[in-house]
């Protein structure tokens, strides 16, 4: 079936860095595709639809600026947490439509 | 509002016992209702979804649901768990496509000798 990566599976930073997290669809192209954050032991939060080549569409009380997305590719995006704080911490999902919507393994951010 | 409830925050169960995840939604028109399972470190892998038609959907890995509207339930159900079923299990409803989706708050199960 279709997969979707993600780049890197863990992260640790600190508190005011940026970190980048990249989703790739490895045998499909994707012109949308989902960013979703998991808090431990909560469901998944759709935090923003990326399309490819226009900006993303953020969900209501997702901060755009601090959440940077970009869609360059048909095959590609990445989500940029700008100055990171610890409560920025969390389980990052993305995923990508083909036939279906195709889950990445998701990314574990922590920022100290 | 549109919503997904998933009554057990987790269960456990005997392996070869039969299991039923129970999911219920608030969605204001027909819906799409998938159910996906979640390994650690892995993504959500579709078991199974509804669209439209027979309200008896068969899934991957020998799961079934079944859409009830006048309950506005989707339960997930398996007759023998085996141990490698132990997982998260997510319901969720969405619109065409999947877009938009709403994921209820999970079910993890536990399967025992």
């Amino acid at each position: 079936g279709a997969v979707v990566s993600q780049h890197p599976s863990r992260v640790i930073c600190k508190s005011g860095t940026s970190v980048k997290i990249e989703c790739r669809s490895l045998d499909f192209q994707a012109t949308t595709m989902f960013w979703y954050r998991q808090f431990p032991k909560q469901s998944l939060m759709l935090m923003a639809t990326s399309n490819e080549g226009s900006k993303a569409t953020y969900e209501q009380g997702v901060e755009k600026d601090k959440f940077l997305i970009n869609h360059a590719s048909l095959t590609l995006s990445t989500l940029t947490v700008t100055s990171a704080h610890p409560e920025d911490s969390s389980f990052y999902i993305c995923s990508a439509l083909g036939s279906e919507q195709y889950f990445g393994p998701g990314t574990r951010l922590t920022v100290t | 509002a549109q919503s997904v409830t998933q009554p057990d925050i987790h269960i456990t169960v005997s392996e070869g016992a039969s299991l039923e995840l129970r999911c219920n939604y608030s969605y204001g028109a027909t819906p799409y209702l998938f159910w996906y399972v979640q390994s650690p470190g892995q993504g959500l892998q579709l078991l199974l979804k509804y669209f439209s038609g027979d309200t008896l959907v068969q899934g991957i890995k020998g799961f079934e649901a079944e859409f009830k509207r006048s309950q506005s339930s989707f339960n997930l159900r398996k007759p023998s768990v085996h141990w490698s079923d132990a997982a998260e299990y997510f319901c969720a409803v969405g619109n065409t496509g999947g877009f938009k989706t709403i994921f209820g708050a999970g079910t993890r199960l536990f399967v025992k000798a």
